[in-house]
């Protein structure tokens, strides 16, 4: 059982579409992390986030951490061929060795 | 700088045999964890060694066993395989032990159980 829910499951949309992907818990997380997984390689980080409400952005992609910090989002604006990968959420608590992931989004921008 | 490496990269197996994966960090990464990921799930945490030393274990049963060596570089250990042990395991290393600072993953060895 994943400890952490992610949504959909799978996704597929023209180049130049806008998607979010989800990440709930019931749980409290000190930190969020998302990761992009490509086919033959291990998971790349992308972004962590610490603070309940807060907001990142990098270049097109937008990630926001829920105010109970139990839940976040990822958005890609004009989503590109090259965002096409496995996208993943994991939690760690304060002072955890592990994280615990989400079952993961694959998403799949047609060009 | 070389990345987390690991190997083999691939390989198959048949019930009941033994496996041995192979992991070397970041150079100046003192701490190595395990993960199993099977298709279509995310990542479980098997083991965290930190300075030679089991810190944390996951969910797992005994026939899965690791080790650190003085260099830093890890072993996991998998017995009496069974169909269900077939996934990608993956090496990941940081400097410390607790969840600060990045994770960085390796590319994983993928294992077939037959």
């Amino acid at each position: 059982t994943q400890l952490l829910e992610q949504s959909p499951q799978f996704l597929s949309i023209q180049e130049g579409e806008n998607l979010t992907v989800y990440c709930n818990s019931s749980s409290v997380f000190s930190s969020l992390q998302w990761y992009r997984q490509e086919p033959g390689e291990g998971p790349v980080l992308l972004v962590t986030v610490v603070t309940g409400g807060e907001v990142k952005k990098l270049k097109r992609l937008t990630f926001q951490f829920g105010d109970a910090r139990k839940d976040s989002s990822l958005h890609i604006t004009a989503a590109q061929p090259g965002d096409t990968g496995l996208y993943l959420c994991a939690g760690a608590g304060s002072n955890d060795y592990k994280l615990s992931f989400g079952a993961g989004t694959t998403v799949t921008v047609r060009a | 700088d070389a990345g987390v490496t690991q190997s083999p990269t691939h390989l198959i197996k048949t019930r009941g045999q033994h496996v041995t994966l192979r992991c070397s960090p970041i150079s100046g990464h003192k701490s190595v964890s395990w993960y199993q990921q099977v298709l279509g799930q995310g990542p479980q945490f098997i083991f965290q060694y930190y300075e030679k030393e089991e810190r944390g274990r996951g969910n797992f049963p005994d026939r899965f066993s690791a080790r650190q060596f003085p260099n830093y570089s890890s072993e996991l250990n998998v017995n009496a395989l069974l169909l269900g042990d077939s996934a990608l395991y993956l090496c990941a290393s940081r400097v410390g032990r607790v969840n600060t600072g990045e994770l960085f993953f390796g590319e994983g060895s993928r294992l077939t159980v037959l």
